[in-house]
This record gives structure tokens, C-alpha cells and sequence, in this order.
């Protein structure tokens, strides 16, 4: 089975504070991606990775920043958390489109409290 | 571009009734069709896809989905829910020509409310 783990469940942080919320795969996927989630809005895109140190943006990366040194890991950073910024995260892993689509295989989320 | 509409943000409906979660989707080239479920405190999980052939798609946890291109449209549907398939549910589509990154664009989901 395909297994995405996120650090953390639940993260309270304070305005201002720099946030990083880690993801792991353990299926050697090329891409990952970065979501919030928010009620009455779904799932926004705001990074995703197709390979180890590449990036793109997503539909909503203002105020955030990813790094992927390594293949299974995924990294989003909040350089300056704000209280819009309080979101569920969530990430996810897929292997490359070669043909077809590959499905997206999701971590369990971070609940993010910015104070 | 590609847009989802979940028309419903909330269905409420009685245990072992019928239930449909409607899905329009918007877009200029063919797709891929998605609905993934999200159970109370946890990630999204793939309930069923569409990626060609027939057009009535079975998942699991005896869910189905039917793509009809005429009406952009595909509704998710289950005979008989039970107390268990309370959970927000997630239409989603990605363009075939999307090159290798699976981009996924996700509606606004539909909270499924069984009620005893």
C-alpha cells in the first residue's frame, strides 16, 4: 500500500512565525503536490514537484515556498505565517504520467492554527 | 482551463435510501474523471475514475459514476448508503494532455449526511 505521512496532525503557530510541514512517500513517486483545503472552497493547488529540486506553482502559492532535496520528501514553508494562512494541508504523491493518469495518493493532513 | 462544480454542499438522507452527488465539469479538451472521499479526520482517498471506455464507472464501497459528455456531467451514485458512508465527497478532473504531473482540479465538495 501506498503510504503519505505528514509530521503533523494538529500545528499551532503565532503571526509571523516561519512554519514547515514535511511530507513523505514511500512508493518512489516522482510528483507531489501541496493543497488547503477550506470549507466551501475544496482542494487548491499551491505547489507541486515533478522531480527531486524541481518546482512549479500552483493555483495559490503567494506566501508559500517548497523544497524537495530528496525523492520521497516534500517540504512546504510558510516564511511568515499570517492568520489566512489557518488551513487544513494536504499532500499528496503520484508517479509520472506516462500514459493514462496516475492517481494521487494523499497524506492524512496538517490542521494549521495560525495565532 | 478546467472547472468542477459540486452543485450540493450538503446532501442529507436517510440510512438504506438511494443518493446521487451531482458533478458538472468544464473544459476545452477531453478529461479524466475523479471522485475521491474524505473520511473525519482523515485524507482523501480514491473512490472511483473515468479515464476512457465505458461510461458507467464502479468504485468501491458499491459506489458508481456515470460519465455523459453531452451533459459534461458525472454523478456519483450509490442504491443503498449506509450510516458508514457519511463523508465528503470530491469531483475532480485533470486534462488528458496535461503532460507528466497529474494535475487534478477539485470541486467544492459534497457533505453525505446519513441519517439514521
Amino acid at each position: 500500500d501506498v503510504k503519505v505521512t505528514q509530521s503533523s496532525r494538529y500545528l499551532v503557530k503565532r503571526t509571523g512565525e516561519k512554519v514547515f510541514l514535511e511530507c513523505v512517500q514511500d512508493m518512489d513517486h516522482e510528483n507531489m503536490f501541496w493543497y488547503r483545503q477550506d470549507p466551501g472552497l475544496g482542494l487548491r493547488l499551491i505547489y507541486f514537484s515533478y522531480d527531486v529540486k524541481m518546482k512549479e506553482k500552483g493555483d495559490i502559492p503567494e506566501g508559500y515556498s517548497v523544497s524537495r532535496e530528496k525523492k520521497e520528501r516534500f517540504s512546504l514553508i510558510l516564511e511568515s505565517a499570517s492568520t489566512n494562512q489557518t488551513s487544513m494541508y494536504l499532500c499528496a504523491s503520484s508517479r509520472r504520467r506516462t500514459s493514462g493518469m496516475e492517481t494521487q495518493y494523499f497524506g492524512p493532513g496538517t490542521r494549521l492554527l495560525v495565532l | 482551463a478546467q472547472s468542477v462544480t459540486q452543485l450540493d454542499s450538503q446532501v442529507p438522507v436517510f440510512e438504506e435510501a438511494p443518493v446521487e452527488l451531482r458533478c458538472n465539469y468544464s473544459s476545452s479538451v477531453s478529461v479524466y474523471l475523479f471522485w475521491y472521499v474524505q473520511y473525519p479526520n482523515q485524507g482523501l482517498q480514491l473512490l472511483l475514475k473515468y479515464l476512457s471506455g465505458s461510461t458507467l464507472v464502479k468504485g468501491i464501497n458499491g459506489f458508481e459514476a456515470e460519465f455523459n459528455k453531452s451533459q459534461t456531467s458525472f454523478h456519483l451514485r450509490k442504491p443503498s448508503v449506509h450510516i458508514s458512508d457519511t463523508a465528503e465527497y470530491f469531483c475532480a478532473v485533470s486534462d488528458q494532455y496535461g503532460g507528466a504531473t497529474n494535475k487534478l482540479i477539485f470541486g467544492t465538495g459534497t457533505l453525505l449526511a446519513v441519517q439514521p
